[in-house]
């Protein structure tokens, strides 16, 4: 089993509609979690971290965290076409994993 | 502008020859690393450094060295590169800890 698992894509998602990109991982301990964004041929950005149990909203993104089932989420509403890209689930236990990556292509 | 930076971008080079691949940071963080990229397997650490002459191995350290004499520098070393080294390269550096990291542009190896 992989440390951090993402689900394996692509994802093809329409312009508007919700992109719902999943991770899960092994270490029980493991306390931050992070989602990057990669655009083809460029360095990975972060776009959010969440460390609690529950969701944390910021903006078209919402990060949703269940540490008792190891599963973190990413949720992009009104998906625009400029969201095409892999997104990067990281993980930090006793140290930081990354996850394979999740293409998203958004159709016009 | 606070910013990671990389030198080469991209490199061409052949099996034994010894190369180093710069990273610089301006923004005083304290935790660099470096990482690969390759198709279907993500990005996987190869050292990283909590701080100045203090590294330490990552998942994949084999064939690859480190140093740490200033802050804002951190080289990657291949003293006798392979094919097998062939891939992206990222480097990238935290306040502290791995925490909400800034990559580099990447540098792309070809080995032949």
């Amino acid at each position: 089993q992989k440390e951090v698992e993402q689900n394996s894509g692509p994802l093809s998602v329409p312009e508007g509609a919700i992109a719902s990109l999943n991770c899960t991982y092994s270490d029980r301990g493991s306390q931050s979690f992070f989602w990057y964004r990669q655009y083809s041929g460029k360095s990975p950005e972060l776009i959010m971290f969440i460390y609690s149990n529950g969701d944390k909203e910021d903006g078209r993104f919402t990060a949703q965290l269940n540490k008792a089932s190891q599963y973190v989420s990413l949720l992009i509403r009104d998906s625009q076409p400029s969201d095409s890209a892999t997104y990067l689930c990281a993980v930090q236990g006793g140290k930081l994993i990354f996850g394979q990556g999740t293409e998203l292509s958004v159709k016009p | 502008e606070a910013q990671v930076t990389q030198n080469p971008r991209y490199l061409i080079t052949v099996t034994g020859k010894k190369l180093t691949v710069t990273c610089s940071q301006n923004m005083n963080h304290e935790y660099m690393s470096w990482y690969r990229q390759d198709p279907g397997l993500g990005l996987r650490q190869i050292y990283y450094s909590m701080n100045v002459e203090v590294t330490d191995k990552g998942d994949v350290p084999e064939g690859y060295k480190v140093s740490r004499k200033e802050k804002r520098n951190f080289p990657l070393i291949l003293e006798s590169p392979s094919p097998n080294q062939t891939s992206l390269y990222f480097c990238a550096s935290s306040l502290e800890g791995a925490e909400t990291q800034y990559f580099g542009p990447g540098t792309r190896l070809l080995v032949l």
